[in-house]
């Protein structure tokens, strides 16, 4: 069964503008956690923010931050102010410490900053 | 050294012959993985090591793959028999505790 969800088709974002990225997720572990992680063209796969099922505050990293909502089982990604250097894949991804406690990926977001 | 390192970066193999895939993971890092992405596909879950636990090998494709790690610390992956199909990157990543897990440059490899 799929257990992350991102169904967006390729963005476009104007430089300095946010963009919401949508991740859902599926477990019924109340432990987990949820990460993002950016993939430019290089390849290499780069971590950007973590959020754990029990913390009470969405989590921010720079111009990243997280919408957690966990009734909804949603963990959308904000990338506030974008710069071309945002020109990325992202992926959602949750791992289930308790469960099999590997990391379980979306298929991916691609996002195109322009000038 | 600072990151996970995997090598070698690049392998061109014929088809039908073997090849071993390494991964050093960040010294202390407890668990790794190891992860398969086709171009312009999403990561595919191969394998997941933690400790000293028995590995969770319920991503390998076919009993042509196999992984192993030793001593807790380095990794090789190893492709028997090589198929077209295996060309792709293969990623590894390790973590110390649950709320980072770090990935390695990839090795792309290319059956032909």
């Amino acid at each position: 069964a799929q257990k992350i969800t991102q169904t967006q088709p390729g963005m476009f974002v104007q430089e300095k503008e946010a963009v919401t990225l949508d991740c859902t997720y599926d477990t019924s572990d109340p432990s987990y956690g949820l990460f993002w992680y950016k993939q430019p063209s290089s390849g290499e796969m780069i971590f950007l923010i973590y959020q754990g099922s029990y913390d009470q505050q969405n989590a921010t990293e720079g111009r990243y931050s997280l919408n957690f909502q966990k009734a909804r089982k949603s963990a959308n990604l904000v990338i506030s102010a974008s710069q071309l250097g945002d020109s990325a894949m992202y992926f959602c991804a949750m791992r289930e410490p308790y469960g099999n406690n590997r990391l379980a990926f979306g298929k991916g977001n691609q996002v195109v900053v322009i000038p | 050294g600072a990151g996970v390192s995997q090598s070698p970066s690049n392998k061109v193999t014929e088809k039908g012959k073997d090849v071993e895939l390494r991964c050093d993971p960040i010294s202390g890092h407890t668990a790794l993985y190891w992860y398969r992405q086709s171009l312009g596909q999403g990561l595919e879950f191969l394998i997941y090591f933690q400790g000293n636990s028995a590995p969770d090998k319920s991503g390998l494709p076919s009993d042509r793959f196999s992984a192993e790690r030793t001593g807790g610390s380095v990794s090789t992956l190893t492709i028997q028999r090589t198929q077209q199909e295996d060309s792709a990157v293969y990623l590894c990543a390790s973590s110390f505790n649950p709320q980072g897990a770090f990935f390695g440059q990839g090795t792309r490899l290319t059956v032909v």
